[in-house]
């Protein structure tokens, strides 16, 4: 298995639900990553786990929240999102947080909050 | 301050020819490269790869080219095939290499049969 799962492919929310997004990977990859990508904009990083803990939090605001529960699967709690976080929501995953073979990436989950 | 730049935002080439992906980056602590393609609806695939210690990878019909003097790598693909056809990300990932990568905005091949 060499894919990165990401569910579901499409989310509409409103501003007062809560909802998440899952990610799983069977590579054995120990770093797994959020990006947001908003249209027209390359990724950017959210979060960083290095062996199912959190080494980096670029300052998302406290509505996302991440979640490692295993080395295979992340999860991305979203709670009081506002319209402008509505986006290409990424989960990557890498063999260590070196990069000697670049990220797998899912296919995304497509966020709108309405 | 965008740190890796992709100056250019799309490009169109014919089937057969070389396609040359360009990207600079301001960053001297950048000590990692990395190009994906990325076609609609899908995550971005890596593609390849190079170090700051060397100025030139190659993986079948993709090379990569990094002048650290200019702060500037390019991506060469021949020849160049209508599959081709994507958006294709410069990253570049820092000292320490804690796994946190920097995108360029892309830049949209277009290989014309």
């Amino acid at each position: 298995d060499t894919e990165v799962t990401q569910t579901p492919k499409h989310l509409v929310m409103g501003m007062t639900n809560k909802k998440s997004l899952k990610c799983e990977q069977h590579m054995g990859h120990r770093a797994m990553y959020w990006y947001k990508q908003k249209a027209k904009k390359p990724p950017e990083l959210m979060f960083v786990y290095s062996y199912e803990k959190l080494s980096i939090n670029e300052s998302v605001p406290s509505r996302f929240s991440p979640e490692c529960p295993n080395s295979s699967l992340l999860n991305l709690h979203l709670h009081a999102l506002q319209p402008e976080d509505s986006a290409l929501y990424l989960c990557a995953s890498s063999q260590d947080d070196l990069l000697t073979y670049g990220y797998t990436f899912g296919s995304g989950t497509r966020l709108t909050v309405v | 301050d965008q740190q890796v730049k992709q100056n250019s935002p799309s490009l169109s080439v014919q089937e057969g020819r070389i396609s040359i992906l360009n990207c600079d980056y301001t960053n001297s602590m950048f000590d990692y490269f990395l190009w994906y393609k990325k076609y609609p609806a899908e995550g971005p695939t890596f593609l390849i790869s190079i170090s700051s210690i060397k100025d030139k990878n190659e993986d079948g019909r993709f090379t990569v080219f990094l002048n650290k003097s200019a702060k500037h790598l390019s991506l060469h693909i021949v020849p160049s095939q209508p599959g081709d056809s994507a958006v294709y990300f410069c990253a570049a990932s820092g000292a320490g290499n804690t796994g946190k990568l920097i995108f360029g905005q892309g830049t949209t091949l277009q290989v014309k049969p």
